[in-house]
């Protein structure tokens, strides 16, 4: 079955990088496009990148364009969020979510980025 | 940028239709998505391209789209259907948008 499973939020000051990787499993993670979408506590879910399965176009959120990089390692199933210049804004749970044909039919749980002094 | 509007809440008593709108002047280029999250917990898919229902979604839920404006209908809305919807869709650049998202109270 299909499993994605973020890891790398925690508590960091403004103005530091924080890096996130989604392990993903269950499918041909090389075959399909994948996308980053983070939720503010208490708000509603804001997509933030997306890259395509082959790593050769990425798109991003103007909130975070310029800030955040999203990358893949097809070799190792895994896709990250490299996150620069944090901001308190920048506090949600970051999930990674596979993409069908523009479907994101499959979500992880998240991991939490808390951007604080 | 684009947008995507829902309304904030819809009530319904249980067995009532409830019906979720979203409005996006791509929506008659565009598909609209739909996704369930319950309190803590991740998103689930309840309607993709408009209108087809993956399989493990009850029948309940159903989608249609006409010009600017996306709709989900649960009819006969369940107790467990509780919880936030948002539209989804992309704009001309393939970047992905949700809607404000619509909190469904069923009571």
């Amino acid at each position: 079955q299909v499993q994605l499973v973020e890891s790398g939020g925690g508590v960091v000051q403004p103005g530091r990088s924080l890096r996130l990787s989604c392990v993903a499993s269950g499918f041909s993670f090389s075959s399909y496009g994948m996308h980053w979408v983070r939720q503010a506590p208490g708000k509603g879910l804001e997509w933030v990148a997306v890259i395509w399965y082959d790593g050769s176009n990425k798109y991003y959120s103007d909130s975070v364009k310029g800030r955040f990089t999203i990358s893949r390692d097809n070799s190792k199933n895994t896709l990250y969020l490299q996150m620069t210049s944090l901001r308190a804004e920048d506090t949600a749970v970051y999930f990674c979510a596979k993409e069908d044909m523009v479907t994101l039919d499959y979500w992880g749980q998240g991991t939490l980025v808390t951007v604080s002094s | 940028s684009y947008e995507l509007t829902q309304p904030p809440s819809v009530s319904v008593s249980p067995g009532q239709t409830a019906r979720i709108t979203c409005s996006g002047d791509a929506l008659p280029k565009k598909y609209a998505y739909w996704y369930q999250q319950k309190s803590g917990q991740a998103p689930v898919l309840v309607i993709y391209e408009d209108n087809k229902r993956p399989s493990e979604i009850p029948a309940r839920f159903s989608g249609s789209s006409s010009g600017t404006m996306a709709t989900l209908t649960i009819s006969g809305a369940q107790v467990e259907d509780e919880a936030d919807y948002y539209c989804y869709s992309t704009d001309i650049s393939a970047r992905g948008v949700f809607g404000g998202g619509t909190k469904l109270t069923v009571l």
